[in-house]
């Protein structure tokens, strides 16, 4: 059974810039949960898509953003690039439920210079 | 504001000794309870889930809760220095599903 598969591993963006990740969850897992790791802030949660709707969010700013589509796959943007979203993002999938497990992929480097 | 609290560490232990690993959590809503373990430089692993009060066990690990008090915890019995990771309390977000709320995690090094 494959894993959840986060693509690009490394990108370089400059400032201003604005960068899409990709992340595939494990089949027929629903819900896809995007965060963001620091060596600072540890991991802190961005949103949740379950069946292509967004269904938690927290508390970082419009310019991060995501979808869902039909077949789970999700996508998180990042607008206008600033200095301090350099970060490991990474995505978790799971079935969605109550009391379900979520499983990591490998996440994407993202360094903004 | 929602916080999961773990010592930061480093905890070292010697090989074959029992590693006690604690997390505090202040959402009494919070109903999931997982630690992951993440190497240097890799993605958080999923090492034990638990959902009740009580212990729960997982050949070398347990994992224990206790919802009254607020409290989980993570022992590994028979510590190998390959266990030498940073270890991640997550619980969810009061009752949803998809937001995990990560403590900063306790380094723990294992010497042979």
């Amino acid at each position: 059974k494959a894993g959840v598969t986060q693509t690009p591993r490394y990108l370089i963006k400059t400032r201003g810039q604005q960068v899409t990740l990709s992340c595939s969850p494990i089949s027929g897992h629903r819900s896809v949960s995007w965060y963001q790791q620091t060596p600072g802030q540890g991991l802190q949660f961005l949103f949740e898509y379950f069946s292509e709707t967004q269904r938690n969010k927290g508390n970082f700013p419009g310019r991060f953003s995501g979808r869902q589509f039909s077949n789970s796959r999700s996508e998180m943007n990042v607008s206008t690039l600033e200095l301090g979203d350099s970060a490991l993002y990474l995505c978790a999938s799971s079935q969605g439920q109550l009391n379900t497990e979520a499983f990591f992929g490998q996440g994407t480097r993202l360094t903004v210079v | 504001q929602k916080e999961v609290e773990q010592n930061s560490g480093p905890l070292s232990v010697p090989e074959g000794a029992i590693a006690s690993l604690n997390c505090t959590y202040s959402d009494r809503v919070s109903q999931s309870f997982f630690w992951y373990r993440q190497y240097s430089g890799k993605s958080p692993e999923l090492i034990m889930s638990i959902y009740s009060n009580g212990d729960k066990e997982d050949g070398r690990f347990t994992a224990q809760l206790n919802k009254a008090s607020q409290y989980v915890s993570l022992l590994i019995r028979d510590s190998q220095p390959s266990d030498s990771a940073t270890y991640l309390c997550a619980v969810t977000d009061g009752g949803s599903q998809g937001n995990l709320i990560f403590g900063k995690g306790t380094k723990l090094s294992v010497k042979p």
